[in-house]
């Protein structure tokens, strides 16, 4: 069970906008600690994708965005392209743990 | 910053490993290095390591007792050991370093894998 919840999957076709959630509470997310999110690729090591809510690292396209509110974020993935496909982590910090926490982890597929 | 990881490792249960991380390519600060790992079929794991500036590091609960993590400025090299190692264990292991004073994991390393069998 991951402190942080994020959906098991989410797809769409190429050229769609899809969402993925990431729950929190009060001790990480609520707390108004930051959340930040990586892209897994099979046989590769994460990479990260979002950081500080809402900010990419220089080379991410801005198809690429995130947001985060109360205890809640979430990673929004305009215009679909088929090389997205992937497993999307969301992370945080839980002041409760005093721990690095991780989301599930959300496998996008791209129909 | 470039890490780089030591190679797969073969383990009995009840022995320890100890996985390497060497950085290049810019300034290694060993109070930045984390661990976090994928078991077969499931998600990223925190292990452990330097979230604070300043301290010692910090441990996820289940693997309190039985984990280690250092660095080594003067190699630029950040360590895991794990002890009393059990079939549950096997994993791809994969260093990261945090960014700043932040919680973000902004460099990763391409992982270990360890597999725990007799």
């Amino acid at each position: 069970q991951s402190v942080l919840t994020q959906p098991p999957s989410v797809s769409g076709a190429p050229g769609q906008r899809v969402t993925i959630s990431c729950i929190g509470s009060s001790s990480n997310l609520g707390a108004g600690f930051d959340v930040h999110w990586y892209q897994h690729l099979p046989e590769k090591a994460p990479k990260l994708l979002i950081y500080g809510n809402n900010d990419r690292p220089s080379g991410v396209p801005d198809r690429f965005s995130g947001s985060k509110s109360g205890t809640s974020a979430s990673l929004a993935i305009t215009g679909l392209q088929a090389e997205d496909e992937a497993d999307y982590y969301c992370q945080s910090y839980d002041s409760s743990l005093s721990n690095m926490v991780f989301g599930g982890g959300t496998k996008l597929t791209v129909l | 910053v470039q890490l780089v990881q030591s190679e797969a490792e073969m383990k009995q249960p009840g022995s320890s490993v100890k996985v390497s991380c060497e950085a290049s390519g810019g300034t290694f600060k060993s109070n930045t290095v984390n661990w976090v790992r994928q078991t077969p079929g499931q998600g990223l794991e925190w292990v452990g390591g330097f979230i604070r500036v300043s301290g010692t590091p910090n441990y996820a609960q289940k693997f309190r007792g039985r984990v280690t993590i250092t660095a080594d400025e003067s190699t630029s090299t950040g360590y895991l050991e794990l002890r009393s190692l059990k079939s549950e264990d096997t994993a791809i292991y994969y260093c990261a370093t945090r960014v700043g004073a932040t919680t973000i994991l902004g460099s990763w390393g391409q992982g270990t894998m360890v597999t725990v069998s007799s």
